[in-house]
Order: C-alpha cells, then sequence, then structure tokens
C-alpha cells in the first residue's frame, strides 16, 4: 500500500525559507504526477505545483515566484521550497498523488492519495 | 485561473436527510470534475472523480453529476460519519483550483 509523508519544520521565521519532504513509501514516485496543496487554518485548499519524474514542473502563478518543487527518485521523495514567507504562508501542507483513469468518455485526472499533512506556522 | 463557488457554505442536517452540495464552475470544463470529503484534522478523501464515478471503496450513497459549469453532490441517507466538509475540484486545467467547501452539521 503506497503511503505518503510529509516532514520538516513546524515554524519558519518570516523572511526565511520554508522546506518540506514528502516521502513515498510502498510504491514507486515514477509514472505519476506528485502536487503540494496547502491549506491556512480554517480556510480552503489551494494547489501549490506539481513535479514530474522527470523533473517538469507546474506551478501555481499565484505563487510561482517562490516556489520550488523537486524530486529525488532515488530516495523515492519530494520536496518542496518555499522562499520569503510570511504569515500567510502559514497553512497545513499535502503532498498528493495525481492520477489519470481512462474511461470510455475520455481520460480524467484526480488527487486520489494525500499524506496526513504537516503544519508549517510562520512565526518569529 | 478557474474559478469554482460551492454553495451553501454550510449547512444543518439530520441523519437520513438527502442532502445535495452544488459546484459552479467559472468556464466549462467538462466533466472534469471531483469532489472530496475533509473531516477536522485528515487530508481530504476523494469520493468521486470524472463528474460521476464513484471512487473505489465509496458508499454508494454518495453520487456525482453535472457537467460544463453545474455539479452537484448528492447523499442520499446522510449517515453520522458523513459530518465533514466537503469540497469540489476542477481538473480541466492547472493549475487546479478548488472550491471554498461546504460544511455539514448536524442538525
Amino acid at each position: 500500500q503506497v503511503r505518503l509523508q510529509e516532514s520538516g519544520p513546524g515554524l519558519v521565521q518570516p523572511s526565511e525559507t520554508l522546506s518540506l519532504t514528502c516521502s513515498v513509501s510502498g510504491g514507486s514516485i515514477s509514472s505519476y504526477y506528485w502536487s503540494w496543496i496547502r491549506q491556512p487554518p480554517g480556510k480552503e485548499l489551494e494547489w501549490i505545483g506539481y513535479i514530474y519524474k522527470s523533473g517538469s514542473t507546474n506551478y501555481n502563478p499565484s505563487l510561482k515566484s517562490r516556489v520550488t518543487l523537486s524530486v529525488d527518485t532515488s530516495k523515492n521523495q519530494l520536496s518542496l521550497k518555499v522562499t520569503s514567507v510570511t504569515a500567510a504562508d502559514t497553512a497545513v501542507y499535502y503532498c498528493a498523488r495525481e492520477t489519470l483513469r481512462f474511461l470510455e468518455r475520455g481520460n480524467y485526472w484526480s488527487f486520489d492519495l494525500w499524506g496526513r499533512g504537516t503544519l508549517v506556522t510562520v512565526s518569529s | 485561473a478557474i474559478q469554482m463557488t460551492q454553495s451553501p457554505s454550510s449547512l444543518s442536517a439530520s441523519v437520513g436527510d438527502r442532502v445535495t452540495i452544488t459546484c459552479r464552475a467559472g468556464q466549462g470544463i467538462g466533466n472534469a470534475l471531483a469532489w472530496y470529503q475533509q473531516k477536522p484534522g485528515t487530508a481530504p478523501k476523494l469520493l468521486i472523480f470524472a463528474a460521476s464515478n464513484l471512487q473505489s471503496g465509496v458508499p454508494s450513497r454518495f453520487s456525482g453529476s453535472g457537467s460544463g459549469t453545474d455539479f452537484t453532490l448528492t447523499i442520499s441517507s446522510l449517515q453520522p460519519e458523513d459530518f465533514a466538509t466537503y469540497y469540489c475540484l476542477q481538473n480541466y486545467n492547472y493549475p487546479r483550483t478548488f472550491g471554498q467547501g461546504t460544511k455539514v452539521e448536524i442538525k
């Protein structure tokens, strides 16, 4: 059974860089798109971006200038970096697998597997 | 980015009630819509993909319908474990965008 586990500092200073890792166990990183999604306390979900095993990425324009995603296929790990953080970056950060389903009426994506999430607080 | 608007933002219902949540996309997205259930302190759980396809292991009391810009999630007979927040998500293009959520509370 494939499992995702986010890890990293729970507290980050304003203006510093937030760094998180997502470890994938029970399966390979290959053949899927891997996204990071965040949720500020009491608020809705926000897609941050995805990375593929090749290293190709796609970022949310709202965060693009501050976000970097990377992948280490040898370790089955994904990484997220967000620079110049402020209190607005305080959130639970999730990694999620995006799977493509092939149906008769078309091909459809969905985030079918999520990590448990990790809370990152930006505060001095 | 495609804006996703859910309604209502919250509702109160009793066990056994039929519950309907709607989601409207800011532009046509075909059937590229998913529904998620989230309970406090846990990650979202996929219920429905491709607008109307039930994810494996999800009870059949959950169903989805719609296409284009208007979509519906229906719970045919609300159970105690269904009290949660529900989100729609468009998988039509990037950036992926979620609705603001609908909280289903006990009446």
